[in-house]
Parts: C-alpha cells; structure tokens; sequence
C-alpha cells in the first residue's frame, strides 16, 4: 500500500523568503500523481499544484514550484517570497493511476510567516 | 463558478441527536467525496460517489453513519445517533471523474460538535 510522510510537523519563515516543505512517499507503482493542499485558518482545502510522474519537468504555480524526485519518492513544495497569506497547514497527498479518486494523505505540515 | 456548497459551517447539538450534512457539489462534477478530519486522525475518505452511486463506503464508521446522494447535485450525510468521538470537520468535495490527474475540490466544511 501507498504512504505519504511529511516530516515537518510546523515550520516557519520570514515573509518575502524562501520556504521548502518535505514530501515522501512509498510505491511500487511507476506512473501516480502527487498533490499540495493549503488548508488556511478559514478550513477550505486549496489545491496548490500537482504533478504528474511521468513528466519529468517540475510544476509550477507562480510562486509555487515542487521539487520532484522520482527515483527518492520525493515530493517537496517551494514557497517563494512567502507572504503572509500563505501561512496555513499543506498537505501531500498521492494518487494511483489505478485509482480515479482515492487520495492517500499525508499528515500535514503547518507553515507559520513572520513578518 | 460556485465551488463545493456545504451546509451548515459549524452544527453543536446534544449526542444522541440526528445530524445531516448536505453538500451541492460543482456543476458537471460526476465524483463526490466526503471525508471527517480530526487532529488524530488526520482526513479520512468516508464515503466516494460516481454518478451518484456509492462505489466505497468502506471507510463509514459504523452503521450510525449513512450518507446518500438522490442527485448530481445533492448529498448528504447523516449520523443518528450521534456521540461525541463524532466531533471533527467533515468536508465534502467533487471532481471530474475522467481520471487520476482530476483534482478534488473541496467544500469550506462543517464543524459539528456534539456535546
């Protein structure tokens, strides 16, 4: 079966730096989709970007961008210029190609900006 | 475009109470989530809908525990009898069904609270 592990339960960073939030995952499968949510105070879950693993290039969202590692199951989003809209908890969370809904998640890390 | 519609935002009633949840997912979105997320145990997928049929229920609860989704615009949720381990945000979410890479979007949530 499918994990997602976020090794940072809180982080933090100075508004307008650069944050880097860890993602990894297990599987034996070669083609899957990964996923960062943002869940601000508010509750909603925003989907922030996904990738896809059989493309090699990194997504990005304007100032998201993810760091993928295939072959290290490595999934890490980078926050640039963070602003303080952008505190919130994040969650990864994977996607088998086999499955058209089933969403396994990760336990989330919460991302604190000081300004 | 209207997002994932829940109702109420926040619920408290007494355990023992019949409690109903209601989600209108977004147009032309044929998959529906809901999921209860609490600090423990983190989100977890209840129950997933394709065109309006239950495929996984797997992850209800207990019998007390029934959802149901009359039409592609309506679901509920409903737990009779509540009990206090009850407590948590449940969030409804809707996707397109065509495959994997379709992300799921996520109502705003309710917070039911069961004293």
């Amino acid at each position: 079966a499918q994990t997602v592990t976020q090794s940072q339960p809180e982080m933090s960073v100075q508004e307008a730096e650069t944050v880097t939030l860890s993602c990894t995952y297990d599987t034996s499968e070669s083609d899957y989709y990964l996923f960062w949510y943002k869940q601000p105070p508010s509750r909603q879950m925003i989907l922030v970007i996904r990738q896809e693993a059989y493309k090699q290039q990194n997504a990005t969202e304007n100032r998201f961008s993810v760091n993928f590692q295939k072959a290290a199951k490595s999934f890490s989003l980078k926050i640039s210029d963070s602003q303080l809209g952008d505190a919130a908890m994040y969650f990864c969370a994977y996607r088998s190609m086999d499955s058209n809904y089933q969403l396994i998640w990760g336990a989330g890390t919460k991302l604190i900006i000081k300004p | 475009d209207a997002g994932v519609i829940q109702s109420p935002r926040h619920e408290v009633t007494e355990m023992g109470q019949e409690v109903t949840l209601r989600c209108k997912p977004i147009s032309g979105h044929n998959s529906l989530f809901w999921y209860r997320q609490t600090m423990m145990r983190g989100l977890e997928l209840l129950i997933y809908f394709n065109n309006n049929v239950p495929i996984d229920d797997s992850g209800m609860p207990e019998d007390r525990f029934s959802a149901k989704m009359p039409n592609a615009s309506f679901s509920t949720l409903k737990i009779q009898p509540s009990e206090p381990r009850d407590s948590a945000v449940y969030f409804c979410a809707s996707s397109l069904a065509r495959g994997p890479n379709q992300p799921q979007h996520f109502g705003d949530g309710t917070r039911l609270s069961i004293l």
